[in-house]
């Protein structure tokens, strides 16, 4: 149980485009969704929580009108890179936890992006 | 501000030998602790964690030492093998139930 998924798992795009990223629980309700970035031989790190029903929290430094989330769900968080830079390449990986799981916060697989 | 921090980005170790990773932690408040492996082009996996109200706990091949007194934090992992290989991680669960994830330590496991 508790398997969290993404799609794409890659993806390459020009710059200037957009680009969303699916993160989906499986077979739990996730209240819950975290978005980190990972940066080639680099630690993961938090961008944004996601609430269901409620705007994203970003962390310093992330800019909410560039990485648009949307939690329209208890099973499904997206994650919109817009106008998408070179610098933005990069391994995006989010992570759900579930209400009656306590903090563990479980994987996803992670999506490569790369901007071109 | 708080960060968690590795100070050994990679460690060899012979097949069969026991491997440590450590990791140190500056936010005394934090009351969770996770070790994460992550393989190449892959999400993190959960290996163990461990509470701040314990010092030690052991799983399969593996044991993580809590040592709050220096904020330090080890993965012990028992007859290491190749498919041990990968980038281990620390992280920590602050009061805000966020993670903060430290450096990450490559092991390298030769046959």
């Amino acid at each position: 149980g508790a398997v969290v998924s993404q799609h794409p798992s890659w993806v390459i795009c020009k710059s200037g485009t957009s680009v969303k990223i699916e993160c989906r629980s499986l077979d739990f309700q996730a209240t819950t969704m975290f978005w980190y970035r990972q940066f080639p031989k680099q630690s993961l790190m938090l961008m944004a929580t996601s609430n269901e029903g409620s705007k994203a929290t970003y962390e310093q430094g992330v800019e909410k009108d560039k990485f648009l989330i949307n939690h329209a769900s208890l099973t499904l968080s997206t994650l919109t890179v817009t106008s998408a830079h070179p610098e933005d390449s990069s391994f995006y990986i989010c992570s759900a936890r579930a209400p009656l799981a306590g903090d563990e916060q479980y994987f996803g697989p992670g999506t490569r992006l790369t901007v071109t | 501000g708080e960060s968690v921090g590795l100070h050994l980005p990679t460690l060899s170790v012979q097949e069969g030998d026991n491997s440590i990773i450590n990791c140190a932690y500056s936010n005394s408040a934090s009351d969770y602790f996770i070790w994460y492996k992550q393989e190449s082009g892959k999400g993190p996996q959960f290996i163990i964690d461990i509470r701040s109200n314990m010092d030690k706990r052991q799983g399969q091949r593996v044991t993580v030492l809590l040592n709050k007194t220096v904020k330090h934090l080890s993965l012990q992992i028992a007859a290491t093998q190749p498919g041990d290989s990968a980038v281990y991680f620390c992280a920590e669960n602050n009061a805000g139930n966020m993670l903060t994830f430290g450096g990450g330590t490559r092991l390298m496991v030769k046959p």
